[in-house]
């Protein structure tokens, strides 16, 4: 079945810097790709989706690049602020099933 | 954005006790799951659902759990009977059937589960 792997599984980085969270996937018919926020207690905030014709979504500060070829997908908070301190999780699909990547947690220092 | 809600928010019960976790999914859509998370760890995937059927599940999907919608109600995981590692975060999603976003899932906030 699909794997995913996420890094790194922590980040700190200060405020107004950028971060970036990267997923390796093993499917190569992976159709969908999405990235996910979780605060602490939480559930899974919807961030941002792109469909496998896409390299590049660009949505309130958060970028998407997916390389097919590499099978790599990458999500880049740019000008992170403290309240983009959560856990992140990529989810790569294939028809309706959804298989995660480990997790990244991310803490923003003002 | 889509609500998906989940009742209860937390509940305690004894080993050996059965347990039904509710999930109100986003109205119209046709596809439901459940996920499992320990202690905020990865989310793994149980089962999906359509059409009143289970249509994939994983190892994780014992013989002691089990899925229902009845009459378009409340999506439904029963355990029965519990286990220690049962404890966990149950998170309930739905997606709708077709389209562009057809893939995309909507959470709940999830179901906290500790068995004692």
């Amino acid at each position: 079945g699909e794997q995913v792997e996420q890094r790194p599984p922590h980040l700190s980085v200060r405020e107004g810097d950028s971060a970036i969270i990267i997923c390796t996937y093993t499917d190569s018919a992976t159709a969908y790709f999405s990235w996910y926020k979780q605060e602490a207690g939480a559930g899974l905030q919807l961030l941002m989706s792109v469909l496998s014709n896409v390299d590049r979504k660009e949505e309130q500060g958060l970028t998407v690049l997916l390389n097919k070829k590499d099978k790599r997908l990458s999500l880049n908070l740019t000008a992170a602020h403290p309240g983009d301190s959560a856990v992140y999780f990529c989810a790569v699909n294939m028809g309706y099933k959804l298989t995660f990547g480990t997790g990244t947690s991310l803490l923003v220092d003002p | 954005g889509p609500k998906v809600l989940q009742i209860p928010s937390h509940q305690i019960i004894d080993m050996g006790q059965m347990v039904t976790l509710n999930c109100d999914p986003v109205s119209n859509h046709l596809y439901f799951y459940w996920y499992k998370q320990i202690l905020g760890q990865q989310m793994e995937f149980l089962v999906n659902f359509y059409n009143g059927k289970v249509m994939e599940k994983s190892k994780l999907f014992k013989d002691q759990f089990s899925v229902e919608r009845p009459d378009g109600s409340y999506f439904t995981l029963k355990i029965q009977p519990t286990a220690l590692e049962d404890s966990a975060v149950y998170f309930c999603a739905s997606s709708p059937s077709t389209g562009h976003s057809g893939n995309t899932l909507y959470f709940g906030e999830g179901s906290r589960l500790i068995v004692v």
